[in-house]
């Protein structure tokens, strides 16, 4: 069963560098989604990604953040100078539709020290 | 703003039984969809069970099913025949119908499966 796939599983990074968490969507789905979740609070919103460009975008995912799809197939999160807040749970998504049922990878948790 | 809200932290059930999980909201929109998500240790998010506001008919997917109280924005997730596999973190979720992108989340309700 397809499923999406994230990388890395776990990463521990120093405050002020820069992170780069992976995601490989469904193939054949068209919209991709990045959400977080920080210990103990609700998982939140942070962009949708359609067509090449930003679909949707929340408050949290300021300048510090952006998302590419490099190669067709990969869609990534930037994050450019991490900082200790940035600590949580990153889960990618993706749909066929933007109405669709979402499928969530496992989730990238982020350490930021 | 919407928001969702899950006032159980944490419920156990015996195997084999029935357990109902809570969940309520708050919009001001007539039109938004109301979602179910599980999540097992280690694993990912995955829908459970989808409820259009405008129809009146609970959702059901076999063990499944919603009481969907449009007035009240409540939407509780009934479990029949509870089973070990059913233990894991469940989310209530809301998406405006105007949003196609944007889910809104409670903080969820970590179900436990007694044998």
């Amino acid at each position: 069963e397809p499923e999406v796939t994230q990388t890395p599983s776990h990463q521990v990074t120093q405050m002020g560098q820069e992170v780069i968490l992976r995601c490989v969507p469904i193939s054949n789905h068209l919209y991709f989604y990045w959400y977080r979740q920080i210990l103990g609070q609700k998982v939140e919103f942070l962009v949708s990604f359609y067509n090449n460009e930003i679909s949707e975008k929340s408050e949290i995912f300021d300048d510090q953040f952006s998302v590419e799809r490099p190669d067709g197939s990969n869609f990534t999160l930037k994050i450019r100078s991490t900082k200790l807040e940035d600590s949580a749970m990153y889960f990618c998504a993706s749909s066929y539709r933007g109405s669709g049922e979402l499928f969530f990878g496992e989730g990238s948790r982020l350490t930021v020290l | 703003a919407q928001t969702v809200t899950q006032s159980q932290p944490e419920m156990s059930v015996q195997e084999a039984e029935t357990v109902t999980l809570s969940c309520t909201y708050d919009t001001s929109e007539s039109d938004y969809y109301l979602f179910w998500y599980k999540q097992p240790p280690s694993r990912q998010m995955i829908l459970v069970i989808r409820q259009e506001a405008y129809k009146q008919q609970n959702a059901t997917e076999n063990r499944f099913s919603v009481n969907f109280q449009k007035a009240a924005k409540s939407f509780s997730l009934k479990i029949s025949d509870s089973q070990l596999g059913d233990a894991a973190m469940y989310f209530c979720a809301y998406r405006s119908a105007g949003s196609n992108y944007q889910l809104i989340w409670g903080a969820g309700t970590k179900l436990i499966i007694k044998p």
